[in-house]
């Protein structure tokens, strides 16, 4: 089974500032990805980044990207030059590549931006 | 390109009732899958389909129920509606078997009185 673990419910930053969003997850597969997604009040769900386990460069997107530590299976999101259109809750997600689609997500952590 | 589209938006029902909600994956997407999220819960995967049938389904009792069209469309259906089924329900459709990446619709809010 797939674990996913958000340790910090709730974050803030100021405004043009980093901010890193912490995860962690367990799994006994080898083969899997790993994904942040923002939900805002919208409610929809957006995917941020991706990164692919067997891939040892972090993935970067513009102001985002991930520090992924597989051996000690933790997957961290920074955010460089935080918006206040950054302001959302985030989830970290586990999805193992092969097999039936079903993203196990962590409890999220919701982050506002000061101005 | 549409993305994935989830009717009804906001939905009440009442206990005892059931519902069917709808979600139209994106053009060419061959996976749906339906989740729940809840305050206390979190989001909790309910079923994937692929191709018409059920690969995989979470842990959720057989009030729930689900269904893929040839075209891709996929319904899911609760029975005998409880309070505690009361949720924002999200579907997400994916192209391939590798999972890289699912795309979320907008989701619909059951509220159940």
């Amino acid at each position: 089974a797939q674990t996913v673990t958000q340790s910090q419910p709730e974050m803030s930053v100021q405004e043009a500032e980093t901010v890193t969003l912490s995860c962690t997850y367990d799994t006994s597969e080898s083969d899997y990805y790993l994904f942040w997604y923002k939900q805002p009040p919208s409610r929809q769900m957006i995917l941020v980044i991706r990164q692919e386990a067997y891939k040892q460069q972090n993935a970067t997107e513009n102001r985002f990207s991930v520090n992924f530590q597989k051996a000690a299976k933790s997957f961290s999101l920074k955010i460089s030059d935080s918006q206040l259109g950054d302001a959302a809750m985030y989830f970290c997600a586990l999805n193992i590549i092969q097999g039936a689609q079903k993203l196990v997500f962590g409890q999220g952590t919701r982050l506002t931006i000061n101005p | 390109k549409a993305g994935v589209t989830q009717t009804p938006r906001y939905l009440i029902k009442t206990r005892g009732q059931q519902v069917t909600l709808s979600c139209s994956p994106i053009s060419g997407h061959r996976s749906v899958s339906w989740y729940q999220q809840t305050p206390g819960q979190g989001l909790q995967f309910l079923f994937e389909y692929f191709s018409e049938t059920q690969r995989n389904k979470g842990n959720f009792p057989g009030r729930f129920s689900g269904r893929q069209f040839s075209n891709s469309r996929s319904e899911m259906n609760v029975s005998t509606l409880e309070l505690g089924d009361s949720a924002l329900y999200l579907c997400a459709s994916s192209w391939n078997l590798m999972n890289t990446e699912a795309f979320f619709g907008q989701g619909t809010r059951l509220t159940v009185v």
